[in-house]
């Protein structure tokens, strides 16, 4: 069975400090990988996908990065936090040809 | 784009009582849904994937019907339960890349 973990549970940081949230999915390989950002309120947007190992195409940057240094790992980050970068950070993982998204149990961010 | 509404944004019900959410997608095209389930402080719950050629898809406890010609998709709780509380989000995942989602129904069934 796949389990998709996301890294760490929560994390309070400080504007302009570093941030670097991981996902790892384990038991399927060559998954795609996918970034979403939820507001405070609930809406989600999608930030980023990547359907192989070093490849990331971004939906929606809001001033954040992503990376995919292996095929199982998936990186979101950035180097200077911003107050609006709060919020619940979503890893969902899905088959080649298939639709539906699986999701991780998220990552709470609070940015001070 | 395209753009998915959703409502309501919060519902209440009654234990018992059913609940309906409706979302209104715009692009003609579009023909792959997903129905989400999120609970408190945990991810999106995948409860049901709707395709264009299947109109009526029925769950546990829940219904599903799409309407292409009014371009709608609805879920329809029935006999809402206490542990039906969360939030439900629909999804246009035509592109199953690029992900459209509502802005998600609060659901509140009190006993």
């Amino acid at each position: 069975a796949q389990t998709i973990h996301q890294w760490p549970v929560a994390e309070i940081k400080a504007v302009g400090s570093p941030l670097s949230l991981g996902c790892t999915i384990k038991g399927k390989s060559s998954p795609n990988l996918y970034w979403y950002w939820q507001a405070t309120g609930g809406t989600l947007q999608q930030l980023f996908y990547s359907i192989t190992v070093g490849q990331v195409e971004s939906v929606v940057q809001l001033n954040l990065s992503a990376s995919r240094p292996k095929d199982d790992q998936f990186i979101l980050s950035t180097e200077k936090l911003l107050l609006s970068h709060s919020g619940f950070y979503l890893c969902a993982w899905g088959r080649l040809g298939v639709y539906e998204q699986y999701f991780g149990p998220g990552t709470r961010l609070t940015v001070l | 784009g395209e753009q998915v509404e959703q409502r309501p944004p919060h519902l209440s019900v009654r234990e018992g009582d059913s609940a309906v959410i409706i979302c209104t997608y715009t692009d003609p095209n579009s023909y792959y849904f997903f129905w989400y389930k999120q609970e408190p402080g945990a991810g999106l719950q995948l409860l049901m994937k709707v395709f264009s050629s299947t109109e009526i898809n029925e769950g546990q406890g829940f219904t599903v019907l799409l309407n292409k010609k009014d371009k709608q998709l609805s879920l329809n709780l029935t006999a809402a339960h206490p542990g039906d509380s969360a939030v439900y989000f629909c999804a246009d995942d035509t592109n199953a890349y690029k992900v459209i989602f509502g802005k998600g129904t609060h659901l509140h069934v009190l006993p």
